[in-house]
């Protein structure tokens, strides 16, 4: 079964500070993604990874970046942190690029900045 | 532009009842993926279910069933004889060509079931 973990439940930071998300998948997936949750609004894809090195941005990059230097671990950085950051973190991978697989979904990253 | 429609923000039912959660969807591809998920309290999202366009057979897995008309776009979701542990955030997903195959969600549907 694949287990995709997110190192933190919950965060609390304050404006202005770096905030890492960490988030490893143990399945030898090719996709990661990294999306925000917020009520109302659903899921918005921030940035994604289809391989080692590579990133894209998706819907809503400003404030992001992202980091993959080993195939299982997808990391979120927040450059400066606001607080219309404060949101659900979510991770997820799947297999292959073009397969239509599902996502399998972390426990999520509840963050708060205050 | 593809988009997923989940009118309804929030459904409450007494345990036992059957619900039906509705999904409508908006593509310019002829081959897409629709996809439901469910999120518990424990806040991961698990998948339930994946159809693609050109599969309109209805699917029945349990107490979960899916209804996919592509006439009306909708991929309508129901649980029949509800029970406490359905209380969940349900998201409808679309994926296909249009979007370079990642997934666009719906905003989601919160349903609690009350015993």
């Amino acid at each position: 079964d694949v287990k995709v973990t997110q190192s933190s439940r919950y965060l609390v930071k304050r404006t202005g500070e770096k905030v890492f998300l960490e988030c490893v998948q143990d399945m030898d997936h090719e996709n990661m993604f990294w999306y925000r949750q917020d009520p109302g609004l659903g899921l918005r894809l921030i940035y994604f990874s289809y391989d080692v090195k590579m990133k894209e941005k998706g819907d809503i990059p400003e404030g992001y970046s992202v980091s993959r230097e080993k195939k299982e671990r997808f990391s979120l950085i927040l450059e400066s942190a606001s607080t219309n950051q404060t949101s659900m973190y979510l991770c997820a991978s799947s297999l292959i690029r073009e397969d239509n697989s599902p996502l399998h979904f972390g426990n999520g990253t509840r963050l708060t900045v205050t | 532009a593809q988009k997923v429609t989940q009118a309804q923000t929030e459904i409450s039912v007494v345990e036992k009842e059957d619900v039906t959660l509705d999904c409508v969807y908006e593509t310019r591809d002829t081959t897409y993926y629709l996809f439901w998920y469910k999120q518990p309290p424990s806040g991961e999202l698990v998948f339930l279910i994946r159809r693609n366009s050109f599969d309109e057979q209805n699917e029945i897995s349990g107490r979960y069933s899916w209804n996919f008309q592509k006439s009306t776009s909708s991929f309508n979701f129901t649980i029949t004889a509800s029970q406490v542990v359905d209380s969940a955030v349900y998201f409808c997903a679309l994926s296909g060509m249009e979007y370079g195959n990642k997934l666009v969600f719906g905003a989601g549907t919160i349903l609690r079931v009350k015993s």
